[in-house]
């Protein structure tokens, strides 16, 4: 089955500053890779999501990218703010019922 | 709150004791997903309903079993647990069956074993 790895486990960043988490996966097949934001008390909400025939996807701050023949994909935030304080998790998926497989999550902390 | 309602949020059980977890959604969605969430670990995935029919099983102890009455509610029934089953219980659902694969996620059911 599939596997992914997330680094780092925790990334402390200045206000203001970029933020970039990183992602491998271990089946060729997977062609989905969303992105997740979970705050304290609350269930990860999906932030981005692209799949595999793109490159590159950006929503304002929010930047992801895939490297499909070394089989990563980062997702980066510009310019951060307080509110991006969370934990986020990448995932991978080869798509139609089968569920996701999440990365151990990264500890977002933004310094003031 | 996100389309996706647990219930209850926090729950304290017994070894011997049996309960049940809720989640309904409100979404219009196809597919339902049970995780369960442990401090350190990935998100696990426990099953997956699509069309109301289990698709996934994932190696889960039968001391969980799913329940999947309709396209809107999905049940996960505990008994006979252990403390390391104690975890968040995070349920989620997509219209994965018709090719968009984004969740939605509840807030979670937070277990504790004693």
């Amino acid at each position: 089955g599939e596997n992914v790895e997330q680094h780092p486990s925790t990334l402390s960043v200045q206000e203001g500053d970029s933020a970039v988490i990183k992602c491998t996966y271990s089946d060729s097949a997977s062609n989905y890779f969303p992105w997740y934001k979970q705050e304290l008390g609350k269930g990860p909400q999906l932030i981005i999501d692209f799949r595999s025939n793109v490159g590159e996807k950006k929503d304002q701050r929010i930047a992801v990218t895939l490297n499909k023949t070394a089989k990563h994909f980062s997702l980066h935030i510009t310019e951060t703010q307080p509110e991006d304080s969370a934990v986020y998790f990448c995932a991978a998926s080869e798509g139609g019922a089968d569920g996701l497989t999440f990365g151990k999550g990264t500890h977002l902390i933004i310094q003031p | 709150e996100t389309g996706v309602t647990q219930t209850p949020r926090h729950l304290v059980m017994g070894m011997t004791n049996k309960k049940s977890l809720k989640c309904e959604q409100h979404l219009g969605h196809n597919a339902m997903y049970w995780y369960k969430q442990s401090a350190k670990k990935p998100l696990e995935l426990m099953f997956v309903y699509s069309l109301e029919e289990r698709v996934e099983n994932n190696s889960v102890p039968s001391r969980f079993s799913p329940e999947c009455p309709n396209s809107s509610h999905l049940f996960l029934h505990l008994h006979t647990l252990q403390p390391e089953d104690s975890a968040l219980y995070l349920c989620a659902s997509s219209q994965a069956a018709t090719g968009d694969y984004g969740y939605t996620f509840g807030s979670g059911t937070r277990l504790t074993v004693v």
